[in-house]
């Protein structure tokens, strides 16, 4: 049982566009919901996160969405650059337990 | 300086191996993580110690067996290599369990032929 899914699975977007990625959760429970981008042949890294008591969090151009009603968050990422391509992974906790990650997006940014 | 490293980048062995992939964190940490992720990009918890003690457990075969010498590191050590097994491997860490950010190492590609 999936307990956060993701979509979508790639996404391609010109420079300077705005990439928008979604993920929906089931447990109620969850109260961290971070996303982290990965490059190839790294590990993933922290990119931003939420709790559930804000509706939105920005840090440059990334933005955090949380819709606790719907129990969806996503990710906006303005002005998206090359150097942004990468795999965005969403992902899930509540406090003492592990990470529940989505299954990632690959993100390409075309020049 | 690095904060989450990992020994060996690159693994390669026959089926029916013994291996280990060793981890160290200089961060002071008191939790740390095995992450699988798998040819489709899929991370996955495997284990978390805190200070020394398991404390996650994920369905993971018994001949994956995690050491934890003193808390600055974990150890994986894999018995009886499957085909199975072949996927990135993930050392993580965090200053607390649970919802505090996860500092993780580059990877180690275990590749069982």
């Amino acid at each position: 049982q999936q307990q956060v899914k993701q979509s979508p699975q790639s996404l391609i977007v010109q420079k300077g566009g705005i990439s928008i990625i979604n993920c929906a959760y089931e447990n109620t429970a969850f109260d961290y919901f971070p996303w982290y981008q990965q490059f190839p042949g790294k590990g993933p890294a922290l990119l931003i996160a939420i709790r559930p008591d804000v509706s939105e969090k920005k840090e440059g151009r990334f933005t955090i969405s949380f819709n606790k009603s719907a129990k969806q968050f996503s990710l906006h990422i303005m002005d998206s650059q090359p150097g942004d391509s990468a795999t965005y992974f969403c992902a899930a906790n509540q406090a003492g337990t592990a990470l529940i990650f989505g299954k990632g997006t690959t993100l390409s940014v075309s020049s | 300086d690095t904060a989450v490293s990992q020994t060996p980048k690159y693994l390669v062995t026959q089926m029916g191996n013994d291996k280990s992939i060793k981890c160290e964190q200089n961060l002071g940490h008191d939790t740390m993580y095995w992450y699988k992720q798998d040819s489709k990009k899929f991370l996955k918890i495997m284990f978390s110690y805190n200070n020394k003690e398991l404390i996650i457990n994920e369905t993971v075969p018994n001949r994956f067996s995690p050491k934890s010498p003193d808390k600055a590191h974990l150890n994986l050590h894999i018995n009886s290599l499957e085909l199975g097994d072949s996927a990135v491997y993930f050392c993580a860490s965090s200053q607390l369990a649970g919802d505090n950010e996860q500092f993780f190492g580059p990877g180690t590609r275990l590749t069982v032929l």
